[in-house]
């Protein structure tokens, strides 16, 4: 069955430490999204891609990273500028490069905690 | 900005009905539903898009009313599986050609056997 993948489900990092969380999806969607999700609430953007080898800034990009260089991965690097990154990461993507009329399919999820 | 959903909470009986509400400040293109149960991935129920009203899952329902840029999602007859956080999104009209996703603070529902 064809999904999305994310590893790993959690993650711990130590001050000043960069992580990498990863997102594979075998869809065949082009376009590619990271969230950030705070307990108690919504959904917040980090950084979207259309297409390989080209991302955009979400609403909340400070402190994080991604690249896109195949069109089944999408990592998102958590950088030591992240001062708080403890939170929910969800990875999605959609079948063309637009949100407006078609669903998201999600993975599962990574946690990330600071130690 | 961030759509409002309405209400945050809500505690039912199974077999009762819900109606939460999603309202946006702005001119919408389309609004979408998700249900999020704790830990887990959100799950797609529905697309409502400008000039339309699509019902897409089991007994849930959703209307959107464009020029009050408002939406309400449905459940009746509710079952224990219904419980969740459930979120809008609201995609503006206008703008870029993206369609970026704004997602709502989310309304936590609970049903009671």
């Amino acid at each position: 069955d064809g999904g999305i993948t994310q590893s790993p489900k959690y993650l711990f990092r130590k001050e000043g430490q960069n992580v990498t969380l990863s997102c594979e999806q075998n869809l065949n969607h082009d376009a590619m999204y990271w969230y950030r999700q705070d307990p108690g609430q919504g959904l917040r953007l980090i950084y979207y891609s259309q297409i390989v080898n080209d991302f955009q800034k979400g609403d909340i990009a400070e402190g994080y990273s991604v690249s896109r260089e195949k069109k089944e991965s999408f990592p998102l690097t958590v950088t030591s500028a992240q001062k708080n990154p403890t939170a929910f990461y969800l990875c999605a993507s959609t079948r063309w490069g637009t949100s407006s009329n078609q669903p998201q399919h999600f993975g599962d999820g990574t946690r990330l905690s600071i130690l | 900005q961030q759509p409002v959903q309405s209400p945050q909470a809500v505690i039912l009986r199974e077999g009762e009905d819900a109606v939460i509400n999603c309202s946006s400040s702005k001119a919408l293109y389309s609004v979408h539903w998700y249900r999020q149960k704790h830990g887990e991935a959100p799950v797609f129920l529905m697309i409502l898009l400008k000039g339309g009203e699509q019902k897409g899952h089991e007994k849930i329902s959703a209307s959107f009313n464009e020029k009050k840029q408002q939406s309400s999602l449905y459940l009746t007859a509710s079952q224990l599986s219904y419980s969740g956080t459930y979120f809008c999104g609201t995609v503006a009209a206008g703008g870029t050609s993206y369609g970026k996703l704004t997602f709502g603070q989310g309304t936590i529902l609970t049903v009671h056997p």
